[in-house]
């Protein structure tokens, strides 16, 4: 079955700085969702991104589906940006297991 | 507007016990799925349905068993509960296959 693989496992950064959290897949696949699991464990959807880029305020997302990779990249993050970032591949109901982001004050 | 709700949120269950999770969605979307969360390895897929009626088998199926008699909720049961059945479960639902998935918050299951 088609793999899903998220880097880096772990990422430590100051406030302030900026971040590239990357999804590879094994396959092609036609539909790809980024969430961000915050402290207290609920899944919030960032984008639902099968291809080309998307933002949204200080986050923005590029799926480059012929390469099987997607990126999300977080500008300026701040200390509410800490938790776990997911991708899922939405077709093949897959997920990645995470990108875990702590945020130093 | 709900979403995706689940209960309960949280549950202690003895080693042999039987319980039942309750997800319920209120956007009419046809594909329901059920997750388990443990650490270090990411949502595994546990059973997921295609419509009213209709169950699959996902990753992790064995212990647990679901139902889908109506469009609107997904139930997870675990027959007779184990210490590793000890997670966090999520429910998602999605209009279509490859659609956006919508979760609940979550119940957190602790098997003793």
């Amino acid at each position: 079955g088609i793999q899903v693989e998220q880097s880096p496992p772990d990422l430590i950064l100051q406030e302030g700085a900026n971040s590239t959290l990357r999804c590879n897949f094994s396959d092609s696949v036609n539909n790809l969702q980024w969430f961000h699991q915050n402290p207290w464990g609920q899944l919030i959807n960032l984008f639902y991104i099968p291809s080309g880029t998307k933002q949204n305020g200080r986050l923005s997302a590029t799926t480059v589906a012929t390469e099987r990779y997607s990126l999300l990249y977080i500008s300026s993050s701040q200390t509410t940006d800490s938790g776990v970032y997911f991708c899922a591949v939405n077709d093949k109901i897959i997920f990645g297991k995470g990108t875990r982001l702590h945020i130093l004050p | 507007n709900a979403g995706v709700t689940q209960t309960p949120k949280f549950r202690v269950l003895k080693t042999g016990q039987s319980m039942t999770l309750l997800c319920a969605q209120d956007m009419n979307h046809e594909y329901m799925y059920w997750y388990r969360q443990d650490p270090g390895m990411g949502l595994r897929l546990i059973h997921y349905s295609v419509g009213e009626g209709t169950t699959a088998k996902g990753e992790v199926p064995d212990g647990y068993n679901v139902s889908r008699l109506k469009k609107q909720n997904f139930l997870l049961g675990l027959e007779s509960a184990a210490p590793s059945q000890t997670s966090v479960y999520f429910c998602a639902s999605s209009h279509r296959l490859g659609d956006g998935y919508t979760f609940g918050s979550g119940t957190r299951l602790t098997v003793v």
